[in-house]
């Protein structure tokens, strides 16, 4: 009965790669969002989608794609990874784009070498 | 442009002990805060938050946190710590704007001892 989920839950991957996390919520929500936590626990908020419209698009390299097919789910792609972006990624949900609490899935952790 | 500070970085305490944690925010207007844990190696959970009205808000396992609007501040508190508290602790705050957009501070690792 996971609200949101991950996967995967770890990434390990080579410099100049492209890969993709998958993050799914079974919440019934309208709004999702990915955030990134840096080595320093520093959370920051990257996208967010409402009903599958993009509406939250920090200052974000364009390496960074994020894809919502459904309402559902919101995955992140990125191209051409760097060191600097290993990280652990958060996908999040909420009810609406108004003001309510996110729920948290349990997060990726990427790590590029 | 909106911001949380926390700034207890790393407490150290003993069971039994009082806790409070320290958030300051700014923004003028209408706000929405939030506190948030990790425990280790798992994903944040919602201790509690405030939207409006009473400013002493409750939240789960014995936390609360009180919103005081002169001074910014959103502190955490818990009357006695358990080992089991041991994690790190995000405040964060939704200002104005259409979107649920959260700011979060660099967070508080409290590790309770035995």
């Amino acid at each position: 009965d996971t609200a949101v989920s991950q996967t995967p839950k770890y990434l390990v991957t080579q410099m100049g790669n492209d890969k993709s996390i998958k993050c799914e919520q079974n919440l019934g929500h309208d709004t999702m969002y990915w955030y990134k936590q840096d080595s320093k626990k520093f959370l920051k908020i990257m996208f967010s989608y409402n009903n599958k419209e993009l509406i939250i698009n920090e200052t974000v390299p364009n390496r960074f794609s994020p894809k919502s097919p459904d309402k559902a789910h919101l995955n992140l792609h990125i191209n051409s990874l760097e060191l600097g972006d290993s990280a652990v990624y958060f996908c999040a949900s909420s009810p609406s784009h108004r003001n309510y609490e996110q729920y948290f899935g349990p997060g990726t952790r990427l790590t590029v070498t | 442009a909106q911001s949380v500070s926390q700034h207890n970085h790393h407490v150290i305490l003993s069971e039994a002990a009082s806790l409070e944690l320290g958030c300051n925010y700014s923004y003028g207007g209408t706000v929405n805060l939030f506190w948030y844990v990790q425990y280790p190696g798992q994903h944040l959970q919602l201790l509690l938050k405030y939207f409006s009205g009473d400013p002493l808000v409750k939240g789960i396992k014995g936390f609360e946190a009180e919103f005081i609007k002169s001074k910014f501040s959103f502190n955490l508190r818990k009357p006695s710590v358990q080992w089991s508290d041991t994690a790190e602790y995000f405040c964060a705050v939704k200002g104005g704007g259409a979107t649920n957009k959260l700011i979060f501070g660099t967070g508080t690792l409290l590790a309770v001892q035995p």
